[in-house]
């Protein structure tokens, strides 16, 4: 398994459940980003983590979405408490080096469908 | 601040056809500008990017781009559509840090058979 891969593929969430969605970046990325695709719209920027360290979390839209990546691979976004507008497509994307070479290719995932009901 | 404005949500061609997606950007900085395609269920795949060298990209599967700061734009094309080019395209632009990406609301390419 070459890509970046996320799980779950689907999700289906009670207004006010907690959700963790798990991202497994390309072996050896240094770099890993969220994004939220919302129904018919481009992905938008959630957070960005060199290695462990989460540089920008400037995207995260409240106080209930929360991004880790405690060994600097494997991350895990979490929402709590979802809301119907939560519902959407979680990307999580990686490129090989640090930041300041924005011509690295990002890598994305195939994405975490979240449906809030 | 960066964006980027895709015109038209809905593109549909004859197979054989030029491909011909628009974008356009602002950027208070030089920009880096992308071309994703995401097929259905699956993740972006990066179709082509300017970094401030050549002004005509070329990309994968038969797709250019060519960078006009003159007009902002960066408009995306095919001399030859395909069926397997059916897919939403979706343009972007960052700055030099690369560390946010800004993406448009994408067009979704039909081709006809």
């Amino acid at each position: 398994g070459a890509g970046v891969s996320q799980s779950p593929r689907y999700k289906v969430a009670k207004r006010g459940q907690d959700v963790a969605l798990r991202c497994d970046p390309i072996s050896g990325h240094v770099s890993l980003f969220w994004y939220q695709q919302a129904l018919g719209q481009g992905p938008e920027f959630l957070t960005y983590f060199q290695n462990e360290a989460q540089l920008d979390k400037s995207g995260l839209p409240s106080d209930r979405f929360f991004a880790e990546r405690p060994e600097g691979s494997v991350s895990t976004l979490k929402i709590q408490r979802t809301q119907q507008e939560d519902s959407a497509v979680y990307l999580c994307a990686s490129s090989r080096r640090s930041s300041g070479r924005s011509t690295d290719t990002q890598y994305f995932g195939p994405g975490t469908r979240l449906t809030v009901l | 601040a960066q964006s980027v404005t895709q015109l038209g949500s809905h593109v549909s061609v004859s197979e054989g056809a030029l491909v011909l997606l628009r974008c356009n950007y602002s950027s208070s900085v030089p920009p880096y500008l992308f071309w994703y395609v995401q097929y259905p269920n699956q993740g972006l795949q990066l179709l082509l990017k300017y970094t401030s060298a050549a002004t005509l990209v070329k990309g994968i599967n038969g797709f250019e781009a060519e960078f006009k700061k003159s007009e902002t734009s960066f408009h995306l094309t095919k001399p030859s559509a395909h069926m397997s080019d059916a897919a939403e395209y979706f343009c972007a632009v960052s700055d030099s840090t690369g560390n946010q990406f800004y993406f448009g609301t994408g067009t979704s390419l039909t081709v006809i058979p």
